[in-house]
């Protein structure tokens, strides 16, 4: 069965450095999500992309956060400037129609000191 | 302002004890009520999508039903191996889903 895939599955930054996270959507898919979830509290949305563009984001999404699809498989969600509160886990997710299930991979655990 | 509010926070199950989770919404224009399984560690597992009042979907010993305002999610005779954190998310009339923070079940043997 078809999975999303995400890399790293943990990654250690130091605060102010650049990190990229990174997904690969199940093949058929169009549309596609980045969630994060702190410890102990819930999943929260991030952005949705569609098309080459995103389509929707939260307050979370601040210019310090971008997204693309460089190649046409991979999907990445870049932090410019890493700060302590963005330490969580970053789950990609992804779906063929909007208003279907979306798939979450495994999720990336970043952790920034 | 749309939310879902899950309910109980925690459920300690003796095998084969059946009990029930509750996911209370409020969203503008629901376009889908879905459930999630996550294991420490892991991404959220799908197991159900509702549409609409009335809806029932069933998976092994799980059922899950969807009212205008709520859904519950039945346990039927749990085991220990479906001991995890149950996600209800809902998806208002846009792209995004919001969850509810969780009920974290412990079925003991």
């Amino acid at each position: 069965e078809p999975e999303v895939t995400q890399t790293p599955s943990h990654q250690v930054t130091q605060m102010g450095q650049e990190v990229i996270l990174r997904c690969v959507p199940i093949s058929n898919h169009l549309y596609f999500y980045w969630y994060r979830q702190i410890l102990g509290q819930k999943v929260e949305f991030l952005v949705s992309f569609y098309n080459n563009e995103i389509s929707e984001k939260s307050e979370i999404f601040d210019d310090q956060f971008s997204v693309e699809r460089p190649d046409g498989s991979n999907f990445t969600l870049k932090i410019r400037s890493t700060k302590l509160e963005d330490s969580a886990m970053y789950f990609c997710a992804t779906n063929r129609d909007a208003e279907e299930t979306q798939y979450f991979g495994p999720g990336t655990r970043l952790l920034v000191l | 302002e749309d939310q879902v509010t899950q309910s109980p926070e925690a459920l300690r199950l003796q095998e084969g004890e059946s009990s029930s989770l509750n996911c209370s919404y409020t969203v503008s224009g629901l376009r889908g009520l879905f459930w999630y399984r996550q294991d420490p560690g892991k991404g959220p597992e799908f197991l159900f999508t509702l549409y609409s009042a009335g809806e029932e979907k069933e998976k092994e010993r799980l059922k899950a039903t969807l009212t205008k305002k709520e859904s519950f999610l039945h346990i039927t005779a749990p085991k220990p191996e479906d001991s995890a954190t149950y996600l209800c998310a809902a998806s208002p009339n846009t792209d995004k889903l919001i969850f509810g923070t969780g009920t974290r079940l412990q079925v003991f043997p």
